[in-house]
């Protein structure tokens, strides 16, 4: 069974940045897409960006682009989410998500998520 | 972007009754590579519906989807209790790009 477990809350002050985790067990770890979906308190869901282990290159909404950073440590099969100069709007819960992946005419597709990890809240204020 | 808009914003019905949610997408969807969600409160999004029609595992075959293109609806024949809750939808058509919908709130009238 895949699970994916998340790092603990964080709380942190507006400029700075957080690092959270997403530790999968059950499942080839590298062969997966892992997402990265935050919600602001009350709010619906955003999508921030995604890799795939084994390629190493992640994708980000354009929305995050420059501020969000997407990696994995395969060794630990571990995938991380660094988001920089945080204001408080960045307070939310954040989840990372796994899918599927497949390929069409040289396009790579992430597939839709089918676990999910129990979420990271992290809240900046001052 | 795709832009992805549910409707109605919250829905009121009883158990047993059928529910019905909408999905529109700014511009057609790539291989109606459309997604459906359920979360309750308090937690993680739970996947129903991949490609438009086809049910994820596990899940109970009172939930359908259909459409293609830029219109696409969640249908749910028959509510349980277990069943309210917000449902959103997901485009993974513009992969690895992906967007939401901003939700429909199902709730017990």
């Amino acid at each position: 069974q895949v699970q994916l477990v998340q790092s603990g809350a964080e709380v942190r002050k507006p400029g700075s940045s957080v690092k959270v985790s997403c530790k999968a067990s059950g499942g080839t770890f590298s062969n997966y897409p892992i997402n990265w979906v935050r919600q602001a308190p009350g709010q619906g869901l955003e999508w921030m960006g995604g890799i795939i282990p084994i390629f190493g290159t992640a994708n980000y909404a354009q929305k995050f682009q420059g501020r969000v950073t997407i990696t994995t440590d395969e060794s630990t099969s571990t995938a991380y989410m660094e988001l920089s100069s945080l204001r408080s709007d960045d307070t939310a819960v954040y989840y990372c998500a796994r899918g599927s992946w497949w390929e069409i005419q040289g396009a790579i597709y992430y597939g839709a998520s089918d676990y999910w990890g129990q979420g990271t809240l992290v809240t900046v204020s001052s | 972007e795709i832009v992805l808009t549910q409707s109605p914003g919250t829905l009121s019905l009883s158990p047993g009754e059928r529910a019905t949610l909408s999905c529109r997408a700014s511009q057609s969807v790539s291989n109606n590579y459309l997604a459906w969600y359920q979360q309750k409160s308090g937690q993680a999004p739970r996947l129903l519906i991949y490609a438009a029609s086809s049910r994820a595992t596990g899940i109970p075959d009172r939930f359908s989807g259909s459409g293609s293109g830029t219109d696409f609806t969640l249908t749910i024949s028959r509510l349980e209790p277990e069943d309210f809750a917000v449902y959103y939808c997901q485009q993974y058509g513009s992969s690895p790009r992906a967007t939401f919908g901003q939700g429909t709130k199902l709730e017990i009238k």
